[in-house]
């Protein structure tokens, strides 16, 4: 059974940081592995898809790493900015015919201005 | 190009009613999945469905809960004699293919009186 854990479950941070939210799973047989932010009271907003054979991604501030054999992924912000503040979740998907993502807890982000 | 739909946003029931709760995905997208958060917990995989098809069901409850994802119109999770237990978001999302990206619509917020 797959099992996604977020450290940590909370983080607060100066505007202007850079830093790195973490995300490890139990299951390296992984199709693919997804970030999420979540604002409060609202859905989730996808930003950025790794898919199994690759290593990162990027997309402007952001830089999602993904190591299958450590069963570990990882999410760079840099320059973080007060509007950067929401839950960052991590999903994986397990395989294509199934279609099933398991979802770790989250890291809130809170940015100070 | 709208993005994932989702009604009612918010949807208020006794204990016993019915609920449907509604998903229109992207266009173009055939591939739907439901998912509930509830109060205080992480995003939970419910079902996963292709036109007129359940692919994984393996995250419905196995009573009161159903799913459907018609050849017209838009996905449908069904929960029968709804308890207060049922009350939380669930969200729907879609993606063009087996294994693509995901995109959420904003939810539906159940409470069950």
């Amino acid at each position: 059974k797959q099992e996604v854990t977020q450290i940590p479950a909370a983080l607060s941070v100066p505007e202007g940081e850079n830093l790195v939210l973490n995300c490890s799973f139990t299951d390296s047989a992984i199709y693919n592995l997804q970030w999420f932010r979540q604002d409060p009271g609202k859905g989730l907003t996808s930003l950025l898809l790794i898919q199994s054979s690759q290593r990162e991604q990027t997309s402007g501030r952001l830089n999602a790493s993904l190591d299958k054999s450590s069963g570990r992924s990882t999410l760079y912000i840099a320059a973080s900015q007060p509007g950067d503040s929401a839950t960052y979740l991590c999903a994986a998907l397990h395989n294509t015919n199934a279609g099933k993502s398991t979802f770790g807890d989250g890291t809130t982000l809170t940015v100070k201005p | 190009n709208a993005g994932v739909m989702q009604n009612p946003r918010h949807l208020v029931r006794r204990r016993g009613q019915e609920a449907r709760l509604r998903c229109s995905p992207m266009k173009g997208h055939s591939h739907v999945y439901w998912y509930r958060q509830l109060p205080e917990e992480g995003l939970k995989f419910m079902v996963y469905l292709q036109k007129e098809n359940i692919i994984d069901e393996s995250g419905m409850p196995k009573e009161r809960f159903s799913a459907e994802f018609p050849k017209e119109g838009p996905s449908i999770l069904r929960i029968q004699q709804v308890v207060r237990g049922d009350s939380a978001a669930y969200f729907c999302a879609s993606s063009p293919s087996s294994g693509g990206t995901q995109y959420f619509g904003p939810g539906t917020r159940l409470t069950v009186l």
